[in-house]
This record gives C-alpha cells, sequence and structure tokens, in this order.
C-alpha cells in the first residue's frame, strides 16, 4: 500500500517564476492538506482540500493556489515566487470524519525543497 | 487562535539517558493532540495521537501523556537511532488544520 507521494523531490526556480507541486493521497483517502516547512520551523498550514474543493486556508498570500482531483490527488501552484518561498513543502492526506472526539492522523508524504534564486 | 510550543529547542542525551520532550498548547477545545518524528529533509512520520487528560500511549521506547495544557514524550533508554526531530501538533474544535509547534531537536549520542 503506497503512502503519500509527492513530486517532484526537489526544485530551483527564480524569483518571479511559478511553479507547480503535486501529491498523491494514501489509498483510501479523501482529503489532502499542504503545509509550509521553513528550515528549523515547523509545519506551517497553507490549505486543505476535499471533494475538490478548498475547506479551509491558512495565513498565505493568494499567489498560493491549489486544487483537487476527482481521484484525490492535488496540486500546490505558487505564482511571482519570493526568496522568502524556499522551503519544504509537504502534503498531508487523511480521512475526513465528523464530530467531535475523532479524528483520523495525517500521514504527510516525503515532501518537496523548494528554492527559489 | 491555536497555539502550540515546545520545549526544550535541542537536547542531547547520552545512549541510555531517558529524558522527557514538554509540548504546551492553547486550544479552543482539544479534538486531538498528535506526536510525529522528522528525520532531515523527509515528511514527518506520525507516532501518536492523544484526545483526552489522562491519556497514555506507548511505542517501543517512547511514551506520550496529555494534561489539560501540556503533553509530554517520554523516551526510555534512548539509541542513536531515536534522534530525530519530535513535532507536536494540536487540532482544535473550531478549526480543520493542525497547528504545528516548533519541534525539539533530539540527538542521542553513542
Amino acid at each position: 500500500d503506497a503512502g503519500v507521494t509527492q513530486s517532484p523531490t526537489h526544485l530551483i526556480k527564480t524569483r518571479g517564476q511559478q511553479v507547480t507541486l503535486r501529491c498523491s493521497p494514501k489509498s483510501g483517502h479523501d482529503t489532502v492538506s499542504w503545509y509550509q516547512q521553513a528550515l528549523g520551523q515547523g509545519p506551517q498550514f497553507i490549505f486543505q482540500y476535499y471533494e475538490e474543493e478548498e475547506r479551509q486556508r491558512g495565513n498565505f498570500p493568494d499567489r498560493f493556489s491549489g486544487h483537487q482531483f476527482p481521484n484525490y490527488s492535488s496540486e500546490l501552484n505558487v505564482n511571482a515566487l519570493l526568496l522568502g518561498d524556499s522551503a519544504l513543502y509537504l502534503c498531508a492526506s487523511s480521512l475526513l470524519t465528523s464530530g467531535i472526539g475523532s479524528y483520523n492522523e495525517q500521514f504527510f508524504g516525503p515532501g518537496t525543497r523548494l528554492t527559489v534564486l | 487562535e491555536d497555539q502550540v510550543t515546545q520545549s526544550p529547542e535541542a537536547l542531547r542525551l547520552q545512549e541510555g539517558e531517558s529524558s522527557s520532550l514538554n509540548c504546551s498548547y492553547t486550544v479552543s477545545g482539544l479534538r486531538g493532540l498528535f506526536w510525529y518524528r522528522q528525520d532531515p529533509g523527509k515528511g514527518p512520520e506520525f507516532l501518536f495521537t492523544l484526545y483526552s487528560a489522562g491519556e497514555e500511549k506507548e511505542k517501543e521506547r517512547l511514551k506520550a501523556t496529555l494534561t489539560k495544557k501540556e503533553s509530554f514524550l517520554h523516551i526510555t533508554a534512548p539509541k542513536p537511532e531515536d534522534s530525530a526531530t519530535y513535532l507536536c501538533a494540536v487540532l482544535g474544535n473550531y478549526g480543520q488544520n493542525f497547528v504545528f509547534g516548533p519541534g525539539t531537536r533530539l540527538s542521542v549520542l553513542p
């Protein structure tokens, strides 16, 4: 059973360019969340997708956008790249459950290391 | 706003020297507290979920406990392969995303 996969592994871009990162969730999962992790810090929530719609968004500018496909895979797009966008981008998948008191764990992929020069 | 802090920032132990990592949180109703292990350049690896105060979970040399304000990750007789960054995250009743702490970098020396 494949876990969460992400591509590419590494990416180097220059300021002002655009980038697309891809994620395939763990089998059986329907929800994908994206996180940005700067060096030495914990992951910061970007947004979450369920049923092909953005459910919640963190404190990130509109330059960060996403998409979820019918097969639950997802893309993260970043426009007009800045030096500060250099980070490890993590995708996490889970199975959405409702109700307080239960929550299925998020499983993370290996990440995409983005370097902006 | 949900917040998570972790201490210490970094910890160096000798092999076999037991210790504890702390995760303090403020959240508007806790739905879950999660511990992850992260190796350099890799994604976080899930360890435990704790749902209510008083709950404890164990896995090999690791034991996680939860109170109403903090969680501890106890490491008993650690080995060098336990060296990693340990991340704590919370999910509140009014949030739909995890809020992570900055992590504790653990180094276990042989």
